[in-house]
C-alpha cells in the first residue's frame, strides 16, 4: 500500500461534534504535513509536524506523530460545516529526496 | 507576503493539440517549485520539481515536459495532449525541502 495512507476515506459528522482522522506512513519521514483541500481548489497547508514532535496545537487543530507506530492523527475539535472538505497528510521521507508522498485524503462532511 | 499565480483555471482542449500552463510566484526569491496531478479522489502525483532556474527533475515519464525559464515562473507543457492527460493540474512552491507546500488554485484540464 501507499505511504501515507489516510483513514477513514470519508467521514460523516454533525457541526459541533469532534472529527478525527487518522494517516499511517511506511519509511522513516522528516515531517510529516495535513492539508485541506476544498472541491475543486487547492490544498492548503494546515500543520506541520517534525519527526522529533509529538503533537502540535493550531486553533481547533491538534496533529499527533507516533513515529514508533509510524502514525499520525488530525483531530478538528467543535467541527463547522465549514470544514467540509477533503484532508490529506504528506510525508517528506528521511532520504534526502525532493518527493513528497500525499495520501488519497480523507473526504469529512460536516452536517450543519 | 508570498503569493502563488496559476492559470488557466479550466481547459478544454482536443487530443493532439498543445499545452502551456504557466505558474508564477511572488514574494520570495529561488523557491522550489512543484507541478502535481490529481485524479479524481485521488491524492497528488508529482509530475515534475524544479530547485533553479532551467533545473527541472522528471518524476513520471510521459508526454509532459517542464520548464523554469525565470526563477518564480515554472512551465508546464505538452506538444500533443492525450485523453489521459485530463486531471486537476496544480502547482506549488517551497522554501526548502522540509517545509510545508503553499498550492495554486488549480488548473482543471480536460481533453477531449
Amino acid at each position: 500500500s501507499q505511504q501515507g495512507e489516510e483513514d477513514p476515506q470519508a467521514l460523516s459528522i454533525q457541526e459541533g461534534e469532534n472529527a478525527t482522522m487518522n494517516c499511517s506512513y511506511k519509511t522513516s519521514i522528516n515531517n510529516l504535513q495535513w492539508y485541506r483541500q476544498n472541491s475543486g481548489r487547492g490544498l492548503v497547508h494546515l500543520i506541520l509536524i517534525r519527526s522529533n514532535e509529538r503533537e502540535k496545537h493550531s486553533g481547533r487543530l491538534r496533529v499527533t506523530l507516533d513515529t514508533s507506530k509510524k502514525s499520525s492523527s488530525l483531530l478538528i475539535t467543535a467541527s463547522r460545516a465549514a470544514d467540509t472538505a477533503s484532508y490529506f497528510c504528506a510525508t517528506d521521507p528521511n532520504t534526502g529526496g525532493f518527493k513528497t508522498i500525499f495520501g488519497a485524503g480523507t473526504r469529512l462532511f460536516v452536517k450543519a | 507576503s508570498q503569493t502563488i499565480h496559476q492559470w488557466p483555471a479550466t481547459l478544454v482542449q482536443p487530443v493532439g493539440s498543445p499545452l502551456s500552463l504557466e505558474c508564477t510566484v511572488e514574494g520570495t526569491s529561488n523557491p522550489n517549485l512543484y507541478w502535481y496531478r490529481q485524479a479524481a479522489g485521488r491524492g497528488l502525483q508529482l509530475l515534475f520539481y524544479s530547485v533553479g532556474i532551467g533545473q527541472i527533475s522528471s518524476e513520471v515519464p510521459q508526454n509532459l515536459s517542464a520548464s523554469r525559464p525565470q526563477d518564480r515562473q515554472f512551465i508546464l507543457s505538452s506538444k500533443k495532449l492525450l485523453l489521459s492527460d485530463s486531471g486537476f493540474y496544480l502547482c506549488a512552491w517551497r522554501k526548502v525541502r522540509g517545509d510545508g507546500y503553499t498550492f495554486g488554485s488549480g488548473t482543471r484540464l480536460t481533453v477531449v
